[in-house]
Order: C-alpha cells, then structure tokens, then sequence
C-alpha cells in the first residue's frame, strides 16, 4: 500500500492564482483530512471528509475549498492565492474518527 | 474554543536521561494522538489515548491520559539520540470526534 500520496510536493504560486493540491488514499479510510502548518507552529484543520459527498470546515476554511466524490481522494482548492497561504499542507486520513490519523508527505507551497 | 499548550515547547537534554513533556488541554475530551516529526518530514502516530487512565508505552516512550485533569504526559526513559524530534499531541473535539486540535509541538534534541 502507498498509503497517502500527495501532489505536488512543492509549489511556488503569484498572488491571485488558483491551484488543487491532490491527495489519494489506498487504505479504505472513509475519514480524510487537509491540515496546514506554518513554521514552527502545530497542525491547523482546514476542512475534512467523513465519507465521499460528505465534508465540513475546520478551524481555518477561509479561502479553501474541498470535495470528495470518491472515498480515494480529497482534492483542495485555493482559489486567489494570498502570502497568507503561504504553508506546508498535510492530507491525512484514518478509519474511524477513534483511529489514528494517517499523514501524506505534504506539499510545500510559497505564495509571492 | 479549545486551547492545547505544551510544555516545555523545547527540551535539551542528556542521552541516557529521563524527561517527561505535558499536554494540557482547556475543554472535556476523551480522546488524545501523540505525533512525532522529523524535520522536514511528516507526522508518525505514537500513541492513540482513548479513555481515562490509559497507558500506553513502545520503547523508550510512554504515554499516559488523566480525563479529569485534561492532561496527558509524554515520558521519556533514558533518551538516545535518536528521539530527537518533534513531538506533538493533539485532542479530539466535536461531535463526531473528528476534529484534532494540535499543541504546538514539543522540539526534543538528545545530545551524546
């Protein structure tokens, strides 16, 4: 099993782009989740999935959005990019919400 | 709003010394992840603290929950350098107990 895969894994964007980072999951995980870290600092919730056509915001949803169509993968997109956004985002995924969280390898994105 | 802090946010300590780090969180939960990150990598799961008094231990890391006093420990038994790391924990919320607030991170560095 690959686990969670993440694409891209770097990305520089101007301000004003917009982008869809790619996660997948091969483990039949019906919980995905996208969270960004900022340096130095701990995870942050952006949105997460508790099965395909089901998902909800997370702490920090501003100027994101998801969708799951499959129960595989959990796209994110940045519409307008801001400095702001500028972050390292882990997809991660789990079995049920008792189970622990699964990490992808994250996608470095600078925003300038 | 639930607040996790971490203490002590970094740690600097001996090889074959013992140290414990806290994670103390502000609202009711019964259901805490202990992390590890290696610098520029992703999260490891350690340890999925489900109940109170629960006590988990692999290796040289022990973790343990107290519900009533919205507090966890991570100790550490004789440390070897290659514990350096990151160490995160992070608590469930919500009602589907999806959503993980994390600490800020514990910075671990082990010296021969």
């Amino acid at each position: 099993n690959a686990g969670v895969t993440q694409t891209p894994k770097f990305r520089i964007l101007k301000i004003g782009q917009s982008m869809t980072l790619q996660c997948t999951q091969d483990m039949n995980h019906n919980y995905m989740y996208w969270y960004r870290q900022d340096p130095g600092m701990g995870l942050k919730l952006i949105y997460y999935s508790v099965g395909a056509g089901i998902t909800d915001k997370g702490e920090v949803p501003n100027g994101y959005n998801v969708s799951r169509s499959t129960t595989e993968d959990f796209p994110l997109r940045l519409e307008l990019a801001a400095p702001s956004q500028t972050s390292v985002y882990f997809c991660a995924s789990s079995y049920t919400d008792f189970y622990e969280q699964f990490f992808g390898p994250g996608t470095r994105l600078t925003v300038l | 709003e639930l607040k996790v802090e971490q203490n002590p946010l970094f740690l600097s300590m001996q090889e074959g010394k013992n140290y414990t780090i806290y994670c103390n969180y502000s609202t009711t939960s019964d259901r805490l992840y202990w992390y590890r990150q290696d610098p520029g990598k992703s999260l490891e799961s350690l340890f999925v603290l489900l109940s109170n008094g629960a006590v988990k231990q692999e290796g040289r890391l022990m973790a343990s929950l107290d519900t009533k006093a919205r507090l966890s420990t991570l100790h550490i038994t004789a440390a070897v350098h290659d514990l350096s790391a990151t160490y995160f924990c992070a608590v469930a919320t919500g009602t589907s107990g999806s959503r993980l607030t994390f600490g800020e991170g514990t910075q671990l560095t082990v010296n021969p």
